[in-house]
């Protein structure tokens, strides 16, 4: 079975400054990442996913993230923080050959102005 | 145009009555699912369908039986509610069954059992 540990529950940081938000996994077999982000009182909506080939994928609003097989990790970052990054982000995880995803309790991400 | 669609947006009722969920996608998806998430944002999985076919369907009371009427909807009907049934529900779409899929959801439901 797979799972997911995001170990900050809140992060706050200052406007303009650089944010990395962690998320490992577990799992016996290939994987599929995502991160995924709420805005405050909407649906997840899609910020990026890997699936093969280069590590380091990035999203169209500045955010990266590399995916680490050796520490199972998948962390997102953002060199820049703005205003309109405050949301919760959740990473998720689904095996090869399994249409299930699961979710990790999610990262609420603060921007201090 | 909304892709997909939840209704209605808030649901408050007491313990013991019954209450559905409609949600519609017109995405052309073959697959739609049911989430619950919790009061401390915990998002799991409920149930899946495939073209209409049962496909997941966690440990979840059966209380909850879930309907796909056809592949652009799925509902979600709740029987003798509990107050531990309050939470945020959404519904999501994936073009298939593959989990690279990405999934899209809709604005979520949020129940309130008093």
């Amino acid at each position: 079975a797979q799972s997911v540990t995001q170990l900050d529950s809140q992060v706050p940081v200052f406007e303009e400054a650089p944010v990395e938000l962690r998320c490992n996994y577990s799992s016996s077999v290939s994987v599929y990442l995502f991160w995924y982000v709420q805005y405050p009182n909407q649906g997840l909506q899609l910020l990026l996913k890997y699936l093969s080939g280069s590590t380091l994928v990035e999203s169209i609003n500045g955010f990266e993230a590399e995916f680490n097989k050796s520490q199972t990790s998948f962390h997102l970052r953002k060199p820049s923080v703005h205003i309109s990054d405050t949301a919760e982000y959740f990473c998720a995880v689904a095996n090869f050959g399994n249409e299930k995803l699961t979710f990790g309790t999610g990262t609420r991400l603060t921007i201090i102005p | 145009d909304t892709a997909v669609s939840q209704t209605p947006k808030y649901l408050v009722t007491q313990m013991g009555n019954d209450k559905s969920i409609k949600c519609e996608q017109n995405l052309g998806h073959d697959t739609m699912y049911w989430y619950k998430q919790d009061s401390k944002k915990f998002l799991k999985i409920m149930f899946s369908y495939n073209n209409k076919e049962l496909i997941i369907n966690e440990t979840v009371p059966n209380r909850f039986s879930p309907k796909s009427p056809d592949k652009a909807h799925l509902n979600l009907h709740i029987n003798s509610l509990e107050l531990g049934d309050s939470a945020v529900y959404f519904c999501a779409s994936s073009p298939g069954l593959v989990g690279a899929d990405t999934q899209y959801f809709g604005p979520g439901t949020r129940l309130t059992v008093l």
